[in-house]
């Protein structure tokens, strides 16, 4: 069973701090993705991540994958309240099986 | 609005009613899944269809039934839930079952009374 296992669980700080969550697995993903769930609501893709090492940026959002496809990291860099909610990462396996993994999740709180 | 839209969005029921979740995509996406959220859990896949046909149910007890008419329409029929089925239901849908990108609908919020 592959599992992704996210830090911190919980995290809460003021607007226009910085912040990274992390999502770490022992196994290979061939792509792994990021999502963002407000309350109530389901979970909206941000981005997917494929190539060992790649960096894409959202806005004030970057998202890293690791070299060896096995983890990946997301920085926020002044964040807004806007940002709070659950965010979630999801790995595709590395062959066969169509499953995607979740990870436990990080719930952020960007206080005002 | 990501192109899958749940409903109802909020549902109340009775351990003894029979009730139905309906999902619908308009994405052309070939693969539809439904998911259990509970709190302090991650998400759990219970069912995956790819071209209508069930290519998986991960041990999910027979009280929750999954039908997949055809490739844009994806429904959970319920009867005899306990409280503990109390949760967020999502469903997804991606354009195969390879494990590409998943959309996801905005969910049904079950409450078992």
């Amino acid at each position: 069973t592959q599992l992704l296992e996210q830090s911190p669980q919980f995290l809460s700080i003021q607007e226009g701090e910085n912040l990274t969550v992390y999502c770490n697995s022992s196994s290979v993903f061939s792509s792994l993705q990021w999502y963002r769930q407000e309350p109530g609501e389901g979970p909206v893709l941000l981005v997917t991540v494929v190539t060992g090492g790649e960096v894409k940026k959202l806005k004030r959002l970057t998202f890293q994958f690791g070299d060896a496809r096995k983890d990946s990291s997301l920085h926020i860099t002044a964040a807004q309240p806007g940002d709070t909610g659950l965010y979630l990462c999801a790995g595709a396996p590395n062959f066969g099986n169509e499953k995607l993994t979740f990870g436990t999740g990080t719930r952020l709180t960007i206080i005002p | 609005e990501t192109g899958v839209t749940q409903t109802p969005r909020h549902l109340v029921m009775g351990m003894t009613n029979k009730k139905s979740l309906k999902c619908e995509q308009h994405l052309g996406h070939n693969a539809m899944y439904w998911y259990k959220q509970s709190a302090k859990k991650p998400l759990e896949l219970m069912f995956v269809y790819n071209f209508k046909e069930q290519t998986e149910n991960n041990s999910v007890p027979s009280r929750f039934s999954p039908e997949c008419p055809n490739s844009s329409h994806l429904f959970l029929h319920l009867h005899t839930l306990q409280p503990e089925d109390s949760a967020l239901y999502l469903c997804a849908s991606s354009q195969d079952r390879g494990g590409g990108l998943s959309f996801f609908g905005q969910g049904t919020r079950l409450t078992v009374v």
